[in-house]
């Protein structure tokens, strides 16, 4: 089955304590993304990758890091977490080079709470 | 600097009558609009799609009609069910890559029996 795993999918956690979130896909895709959705603002990307060792900034990028060793995965990572970063997150997958606009896929998400 | 503009924010409908969503952007270069469904609990899942190039794309129930001039699209849910019941999310992003996705900040639709 096609799919987009994110792990964990809640965590609570405390200010300073560094964590990552894992994603992995299994449909060979290019382009992996992160986004946060939170109340009244959407989703917003945090960064993306369109293949292994290509990565950029989307629009809110401020206090994560990721990388993109091997094409399946694209770890999210938060290397001093603050409360402003409680946010529900999401990874996205799609082909770049099938032709023409290739759906995004998405995880079902990772709830984080900083405290 | 929200791009894409999404009303309403939430919208009760009755079964059997017809949702509508809008979204405006600002940005010319965009030239794919996209639109998502989300369950609770689930990620986003691409629901139909159109390009500036026509006016309208239907797909079962679902209808997005695009007002390139006036920079504006929407979303028609004709015969809403209440499995229709979810948020919904339209986006906007230059073709050819998923460089720059650029979200509305979504409709929470509640279709009541």
């Amino acid at each position: 089955e096609a799919q987009v795993t994110q792990n964990p999918r809640y965590l609570i956690t405390v200010t300073g304590k560094k964590l990552t979130v894992t994603c992995s896909q299994n449909m060979n895709h290019e382009y992996m993304s992160w986004y946060r959705q939170d109340p009244g603002l959407g989703l917003r990307q945090i960064y993306y990758s369109m293949n292994v060792e290509v990565t950029d900034k989307g629009d809110v990028p401020e206090g994560y890091k990721v990388s993109r060793k091997e094409k399946r995965n694209f770890p999210l990572i938060l290397e001093s977490p603050s409360p402003n970063q409680t946010s529900l997150y999401f990874c996205a997958s799609a082909s770049i080079t099938k032709g023409g606009n290739q759906p995004q896929h998405f995880g079902d998400g990772t709830r984080l709470s900083i405290l | 600097q929200q791009q894409v503009k999404q009303s309403p924010q939430s919208l009760i409908v009755q079964k059997g009558g017809i949702s509508i969503i809008n979204c405006a952007y600002e940005n010319t270069a965009f030239d794919y609009f996209p639109w998502y469904q989300q369950f609770p609990g689930k990620g986003p899942a691409l629901l139909i799609a159109i390009r500036p190039d026509v006016s309208e794309k239907k797909e079962g129930r679902f209808t997005i009609s695009f007002n390139k001039s006036a920079k504006q699209f929407s979303l028609h849910i004709m015969d809403s069910q209440p499995g229709d019941s979810a948020t919904y999310f339209c986006a906007a992003l230059i073709s050819g890559g998923y460089q720059k996705v650029t979200f509305g900040t979504g409709t929470k639709l509640q279709v009541i029996p």
